[in-house]
């Protein structure tokens, strides 16, 4: 079975600073890992993912994720945060031979003050 | 491609009362899966279909709950004689064969009074 912590339930930053949401993992398989945001209303959305070959995974809107495999982490970072980040971001993990059934953690809140 | 749709949006009951809920994936994906996510939590897993065949559920799926994809392309959720702990957003995704991607519906908000 897999699990998922995300280690801040809350992260408030200023505008135009750099930002990193954290996330542990622990699993008995190989997985895929997945970061999703989801903004107040919406559902969820893709962000980036982490399938194998290069640790560091980019993805939509600047944000990049790095896997370190000895640690079970996947955290995820951004250079620079805009107002419109403000969302929730959620971490998951889907065991590669069970279907793509997806584990997500408790969620991050990111609020971006001006 | 029109995306994963969920109706209704939202759905206001009375306890045991019971209500369905419809998921509809985009139309070329084989996969189609339920989740629920409760205030403040991260979307549970339900269960899974690959065409019409249900192929794994989660405990938290209890005999209350049955979800159905008769055709192999929209789904049902039933949940019967309904409690106040099954207030929650009820996630549909779905995906194709060969990829990892699921593609998330707006959900539905179950509110049991």
């Amino acid at each position: 079975a897999q699990s998922v912590t995300q280690l801040d339930s809350q992260v408030p930053v200023f505008e135009e600073a750099p930002v990193e949401l954290r996330c542990n993992y622990s699993s008995s398989v190989s997985v895929y890992l997945f970061w999703y945001v989801q903004y107040p209303n919406q559902g969820l959305q893709l962000l980036l993912k982490y399938l194998s070959g290069s640790t560091l995974v980019k993805g939509i809107n600047g944000f990049e994720a790095e896997f370190n495999k000895s640690q079970t982490s996947f955290h995820l970072r951004k250079p620079s945060v805009h107002i419109s980040d403000t969302a929730e971001y959620f971490c998951a993990v889907s065991d590669r031979n069970g279907g793509f059934k997806t584990i997500f953690g408790a969620g991050t809140r990111l609020f971006v003050k001006a | 491609d029109t995306g994963v749709s969920q109706n209704p949006r939202h759905k206001i009951t009375k306890r045991g009362q019971n209500v369905t809920f419809r998921c509809d994936p985009i139309s070329e994906h084989n996969r189609l899966y339920w989740y629920r996510q409760t205030l403040g939590q991260g979307p549970e897993f339900l269960t899974y279909f690959q065409n019409e065949a249900q192929l794994e559920k989660s405990r938290l799926l209890s005999d209350r709950f049955s979800a159905e994809r008769p055709k192999g392309s929209f789904s049902t959720l039933e949940i019967q004689r309904t409690e106040q702990g099954d207030s929650a957003m009820y996630l549909c995704a779905s995906s194709g064969s060969y990829t990892d991607t699921q593609y998330f519906g707006p959900g539905t908000r179950l509110t049991v009074l």
